[in-house]
């Protein structure tokens, strides 16, 4: 499978909890991006990652939120201190290079007990 | 503030049928328009996508329809089939920046 890889699929957590949501990209795509859906929602954009770097964090809580890009390994969104209002599917998506179409993984679907 | 306002909500269409799904924008800055088909437990697909360049573009059933004076764009599907039944969302992106701004979805159902 070539596509964009998630996990896990779904991930339940305690408030206050920390969740951690791997992406990694398709072969040869060296940007990322991180998007979040709530029902009956379009996605919004969280943030944009190159390797080592964060191109445009606009979209992510300055708080509790934190994503990374290491040279090796896969994109890492982490959520610390979890609360309800977190619960939603987080997207994962990649591209070739900047301006080109960017491809999805199939989410990580993130439940607040 | 929706930069992007999506309609309909919810369409039901009869197999063989034309959907449309409208979309309009606010910021004469986008210069990418892409369209993305999503299924239940699934992530969103590239289905198509168009620049402000060209008034059409068709790919098999599947048209854009852009209109850069209204800021509007549109997509048809013709001869609609069950297995169309999914969440369309249309997308904007700035150009020079890379995250796409969406719309809120429409859930497509096409019946039998």
């Amino acid at each position: 499978n070539a596509g964009v890889m998630q996990n896990p699929r779904h991930l339940v957590r305690r408030r206050g909890q920390e969740a951690r949501l791997r992406c990694s990209p398709m072969k040869g795509h060296s940007h990322v991006y991180w998007y979040r859906q709530l029902p009956e929602e379009g996605l919004k954009f969280m943030v944009y990652l190159q390797k080592e770097n964060i191109i445009d964090e606009s979209g992510m809580p300055k708080e509790r939120f934190s994503a990374e890009f290491p040279k090796e390994g896969p994109s890492i969104l982490r959520i610390q201190q979890v609360v309800r209002g977190d619960s939603a599917a987080y997207f994962c998506a990649s591209s070739l290079g900047m301006e080109q179409p960017q491809h999805f993984g199939d989410g990580t679907r993130l439940s607040i007990l | 503030q929706q930069q992007v306002k999506q309609s309909p909500q919810s369409l039901i269409v009869q197999k063989g049928g034309i959907s449309i799904i409208n979309c309009a924008y606010e910021n004469t800055a986008f210069d990418y328009f892409p369209w993305y088909q999503q299924f239940p437990g699934k992530g969103p697909a590239l289905l198509i996508a168009i620049r402000p360049d060209v008034s059409e573009k068709k790919e098999g059933r599947f048209t854009i329809s852009f209109n850069k004076s209204a800021k509007q764009f549109s997509l048809h599907i013709m001869d609609s089939q069950p297995g169309d039944s999914a969440t369309y969302f249309c997308a904007g992106r700035y150009s020079g920046n890379t995250p796409l701004v969406f719309g809120k979805g429409t859930r497509l159902s096409v019946i039998a």
